[in-house]
């Protein structure tokens, strides 16, 4: 049961630059979430996915897309590389979006440098 | 809109002493997260609150939720070492289960 796995763990990007990153998780969750996380910032949702099938914008979207290509996988696109892109996504993934009781899971993260 | 603070951002602490770690949130919620992160890696789960007055304790850290005052606090016992990290809070924003997090508190304990 490896949980939640994130690739690639590092990548380097010019501006302009397109790529996905990937994330999947075996422990047949529902939902699933991208973060960022900047220093001082804490971390901000780029958009998540209560369900198979659906997604939604969160607080920081711009720039992004995503993919919720079944249950196990959730990736995020960046279509066109910008600097202010330079950060630290975390993919996450719960249960059940309906159960208070129930957290999140994050996988080990990538880092992402657009120069 | 939901905005949450935790205070202080950075703690230095010597080992052996104790602290509380401060999460203040600015609209009701129903649901309340405690995570850890050491450097370079991800979140770990520590503490789900979910109604006023609960508390929560695991070695020598202690959660506690009043959500009349919509303060979550995070109180360190006698610290060693190995507590240093970041501690983040997150409050629950919606019924999608999305979380609103806190800027983190960097605790560094010092012998």
């Amino acid at each position: 049961n490896a949980g939640v796995t994130q690739t690639p763990k590092f990548q380097v990007l010019k501006t302009g630059q397109s790529m996905t990153l990937q994330c999947a998780q075996d422990m047949n969750h529902n939902s699933m979430y991208w973060y960022r996380q900047d220093p001082g910032m804490g971390l901000r949702l780029i958009y998540y996915s209560a369900s198979e099938g659906t997604t939604d914008k969160g607080e920081v979207p711009n720039g992004y897309n995503v993919s919720r290509l079944n249950k196990r996988e959730f990736s995020l696109r960046l279509e066109s590389a910008a600097p202010s892109q330079t950060s630290v996504y975390f993919c996450a993934s719960r249960p059940k979006s309906d159960r208070r009781q129930e957290t999140q899971y994050f996988g080990p993260g990538t880092r992402l440098l657009v120069l | 809109e939901l905005k949450v603070e935790q205070n202080p951002l950075f703690l230095s602490m010597q080992e052996g002493k104790n602290y509380t770690i401060y999460c203040n949130y600015s609209t009701t919620s129903d649901r309340l997260y405690w995570y850890r992160q050491d450097p370079g890696k991800s979140l770990e789960s520590l503490f789900v609150l979910l109604s006023n007055g609960a508390v929560k304790q695991e070695g020598r850290l202690m959660a506690s939720l009043d959500t009349k005052a919509r303060l979550s606090t995070l109180h360190i016992t006698a610290a060693v070492h190995d507590l240093s990290a970041t501690y983040f809070c997150a409050v629950g924003g919606g019924s999608q289960g999305n979380l609103i997090f806190g800027k983190g508190t960097k605790l560094s304990v010092k012998p």
